[in-house]
């Protein structure tokens, strides 16, 4: 069964440092990996996606992510963080073709000045 | 503008009444869902739909019921509402899955609080 894992509940980083969300997945076939961001009373917005080639992707809003499988990963990544990338952050997987997408519970990012 | 339009944005219902939440999208999309969120457990889907007509069960059907007799809209009818219900529902839609259009798009949300 597919399954995504965010262990960390909240970050906090100061801004313009870098930063690094984990996403880990159990999926029994190449699974589509997707990022979204959701500000506070927003739906969701999709940041970046990975379905196959490179397996650095670029997304929007200057983030990208890696994607690892001998370590099952899915690591969001960001140079420089601005004080208007305070959000909350979902990794999902979804099955190739498929039609459920499933989210992890999320990682609260909060930027400090 | 093009997107995902959720009604009502707030609702209280007192335990045991019904009710619908209603999802249109203008996008022509064939795929949509539903999602409940809740608290340090992410997005769960309740039901999706991939085509007018057919509706299929996510993680946590049990307590609602969908239908989708157009391609705009998905509606989610809750039958008898509990408070373990509280929760903001989140309708998706997506076009067919191809590696340039598989993200969702998502609609604001409806914040429903059962008493």
């Amino acid at each position: 069964a597919q399954s995504v894992t965010q262990p960390d509940i909240h970050i906090t980083v100061s801004e313009g440092a870098s930063l690094e969300l984990r996403c880990n997945y159990s999926y029994g076939a190449t699974p589509y990996l997707f990022w979204y961001v959701q500000s506070p009373g927003q739906g969701l917005q999709l940041l970046l996606k990975y379905f196959s080639g490179d397996t650095l992707v670029q997304g929007i809003k200057g983030f990208e992510a890696e994607f690892k499988r001998s370590q099952s990963s899915f690591n969001l990544r960001k140079p420089s963080v601005h004080w208007s990338d305070a959000a909350e952050y979902f990794c999902a997987v979804g099955a190739s073709g498929g039609f459920k997408t499933i989210f992890g519970a999320g990682t609260r990012l909060f930027v400090k000045a | 503008n093009a997107g995902v339009t959720q009604t009502p944005k707030f609702q209280v219902l007192k335990t045991g009444q019904s009710m619908t939440l209603q999802c249109a999208q203008d996008m022509n999309h064939e795929y949509m869902s539903w999602y409940r969120q809740d608290p340090g457990m992410g997005l769960r889907l309740i039901h999706y739909s991939v085509g007018a007509g057919i509706t299929d069960q996510g993680e946590v059907p049990n307590g609602y019921n969908v239908s989708r007799s157009t391609t705009e809209d998905f509606p989610l009818r809750l039958l008898s509402a509990a408070p373990s219900q509280t929760s903001v529902y989140f309708c998706a839609s997506r076009a067919k899955p191809t590696e340039k259009h598989y993200g969702y798009t998502f609609g604001s949300g409806t914040r429903l609080t059962v008493v």
